[in-house]
């Protein structure tokens, strides 16, 4: 278990819909994550906040949109879903201190648009 | 620009060593992970290199050559639970510190 925690764990919907994805990170970490991972794909990263701002953005559609809150839990809000859209979204947490830094995944959200 | 290699597939057989090879071109280096993802599971946290030489952690070791832009993962005792893919990431200073990850080696373990 690596202290991050994610929900849902599952998610069936339809296309043209909206969802969101949450994250809790690991105690103490200012740091998370989203990253997007299609069917034997590679992880694509999405977005990156610390501390409730905006850090870095990767290969994220505008149709997502992200924002991490000041007890600095996340969400992900993914609308107009396209068939494409379907995939494992891993959030990931780190301390943003020390030499380190790694990552920590929580246990995903599959997403499935129908 | 960036680009991350691994082989995109290798089989072993229980109980032998295997070397997961990754080469990289990036901006700024600033670290190498490796980590561990099981199907459809989170990816888990195995090695970190910074400096070039080989770091030992049990059964698996990681070796770095900055210079080659270079690393691999050892993995020794190869037990069935070791099948999984095994992700190459490398933190880019000039990305903002982020990591950029390659498409990962899937790991097929044979009796």
């Amino acid at each position: 278990d690596s202290g991050v925690t994610q929900t849902p764990k599952h998610l069936i919907t339809a296309t043209g819909q909206r969802v969101t994805l949450r994250c809790s990170p690991r105690s103490g970490d200012l740091s998370v994550y989203w990253y997007q991972q299609s069917l034997d794909q590679g992880l694509q990263f999405l977005i990156q906040y610390y501390n409730g701002e905006e850090r870095a953005k990767g290969n994220i559609l505008e149709r997502f949109s992200a924002q991490q809150f000041p007890d600095l839990h996340s969400e992900l809000n993914l609308s107009s879903l396209e068939l494409g859209d379907s995939a494992l979204y891993f959030c990931a947490s780190s301390s943003g201190k020390g030499s380190y830094n790694e990552q920590f995944f929580g246990p995903g959200t599959r997403l499935t648009v129908l | 620009g960036q680009n991350i290699d691994q082989p995109t597939e290798m089989t072993a057989t229980e109980g032998a060593i295997v070397q997961i090879n990754c080469t990289y071109q990036t901006s700024g280096f600033n670290g190498l992970f490796w980590y561990q993802q099981h199907a459809g599971e989170a990816p888990t946290f195995l090695s970190y290199n910074v400096l070039d030489g080989l770091e030992e952690k049990g059964r698996f070791s990681s070796f770095l050559s900055r210079s080659k832009g270079y690393s691999y993962l050892l993995l020794k005792e190869l037990q069935m639970k070791d099948s999984a893919s095994y992700l190459c990431a490398v933190r880019e200073r000039d990305s903002n510190y982020q990591l950029i990850w390659g498409a990962g080696t899937k790991l097929i373990i044979k009796p």
